[in-house]
């Protein structure tokens, strides 16, 4: 079956430590991206990736990080830097960007 | 203020109402998706148009260019349609989405 998965569905971490979010799909999509979702408020684009070896900020990167080495993965890594992690963290793919995307099951994140 | 605006915020219906949903806009777009996520957060792509009118089931999407304005409908109303309805609009390399209608459909 194809599609695309987040993993872990719930991650919980101390103030102070990196956390890494996977995102892999199975789609042979060549489009990426990673979206956070706040209660009560529409998605926001962190990242995106069009093509392997290639990705751009979207509205709020500032304390995020990612990698597109592998065309099926694209891996979020939220750093101290990031004031208000906690969050319910998105990642979609699609053949092409702006084309229909295909949604993971989301990863809900706590920072303490 | 956000350059994608849903009404209505809220929308509750009695199962079997016909139901509509509306996305307006402010920039010239290349292509509007509808989307839908359920209570334990999973989103689903329902369509991408970028003129006209998409069906699938019970459900419809339809767009205006001109008055940079989307629908969507749903027919016969189930409390499963029970979800957040999301709009988003592509403009160059930019997704902007909408902040979602809540809909609730009792039985």
């Amino acid at each position: 079956d194809g599609g695309i998965t987040q993993s872990p569905k719930y991650l919980f971490r101390k103030e102070g430590q990196n956390v890494t979010l996977s995102c892999e799909q199975n789609l042979n999509h060549d489009a990426m991206y990673w979206y956070r979702q706040d209660p009560g408020q529409g998605l926001r684009l962190i990242y995106y990736s069009q093509i392997v070896n290639d990705f751009q900020k979207g509205d709020i990167a500032e304390g995020y990080s990612v990698s597109r080495e592998k065309k099926e993965s694209f891996p979020l890594t939220v750093t101290s830097a990031q004031k208000n992690p906690t969050a319910f963290y998105l990642c979609a793919s699609s053949e092409q960007f702006g084309d229909e995307q295909y949604f993971g099951p989301g990863t809900r994140l706590t920072v303490t | 203020k956000n350059e994608v605006e849903q009404s209505p915020q809220n929308l509750t219906a009695q199962e079997g109402e016909f139901i509509t949903i509306n996305c307006s806009y402010s920039v010239g777009i290349s292509a509007l998706h509808w989307l839908q996520q359920h209570p334990g957060g999973g989103i689903v792509s329902l369509f991408m148009l970028s003129s006209g009118k998409k069906k699938h089931g019970r459900l419809i999407a339809t767009i205006n260019i001109q008055e940079k304005h989307s629908s969507l409908h749903i027919t016969a109303s189930h409390p499963r349609d029970s979800a957040v309805y999301i709009c988003a609009v592509l403009y160059g390399n930019k997704l902007v989405f909408g902040a979602g209608t809540i809909l609730r459909v009792k039985s």
